[in-house]
């Protein structure tokens, strides 16, 4: 599976949006970008995924780039429950494909 | 539905001894996982399972036993436990076809601390 790249945190203002960049500069055709996320604790969450167009679901949008390179995903209107930590993994869609998880990022969300 | 739970949520062992972890999910999922979490780090994968009967390694298998006898469970056995696997410990599970992605289902994680 490609490797994905993203700052350690960053933060944004309560009802602002957070947009998390993820650079995945090796990522090949086949591999979908997927996002999840852990809020303090807890099991991770998954979000959303996308192969190339743009997506976007009740939790959230992901922008990936026309040559795949790097994608940005996008919480409307964070709020205070949305700090935590968010992976950004990238892999191949299939039975056997499994997920593993960097670091991520921290956001924050201040009031 | 429950979901997936883990039991217990907390354990001290010492060192030698051996425990294992429950797992059950009600969703009738195929896949079924294990991971653990050191601290400031992301999940590693332990074991996984494709279905009842099937297990394969993951990333980070030493120290560790599975087995999968029906598809709601998926225990995970530590015969001697050592200081190393102090972690947080997350099962999932998924529905996964040929081709497609379904996305996994954690539980709340057991925390274990040997001593």
């Amino acid at each position: 599976d490609a490797k994905t790249t993203q700052p350690p945190s960053m933060d944004c203002a309560e009802g602002r949006a957070a947009n998390l960049p993820c650079n995945h500069s090796t990522i090949s055709g086949n591999e979908y970008v997927y996002w999840y996320r852990q809020i303090h604790s807890q099991g991770p969450q998954y979000i959303i995924h996308g192969l190339k167009n743009n997506e976007t679901n009740e939790m959230a949008s992901l922008i990936i780039t026309e040559d795949r390179k790097s994608s940005t995903l996008i919480l409307p209107h964070a709020t205070l429950r949305d700090t935590a930590v968010y992976y950004c993994i990238v892999r191949v869609a299939g039975a056997n494909s499994k997920l593993t998880f960097g670091k991520g990022i921290t956001l924050s969300v201040r009031p | 539905n429950a979901g997936v739970t883990q039991t217990p949520k907390f354990r001290i062992l010492k060192i030698g001894q051996s425990m294992t972890l429950q797992c059950t999910q009600d969703m009738n999922h195929n896949y079924m996982y294990w991971y653990r979490q050191d601290p400031g780090m992301g999940l590693k994968l332990i074991y996984y399972s494709v279905g009842a009967g099937i297990t394969d390694k993951g990333e980070v298998p030493n120290g560790y036993n599975v087995s999968r006898s029906t598809t709601e469970d998926f225990p995970l056995r530590l015969e001697l436990a050592a200081p190393s696997q102090t972690s947080v410990y997350f099962c999932a599970s998924s529905y996964s076809t040929s081709g497609g992605y379904n996305e996994q289902f954690f539980g709340p994680g057991t925390r274990l601390t040997v001593l």
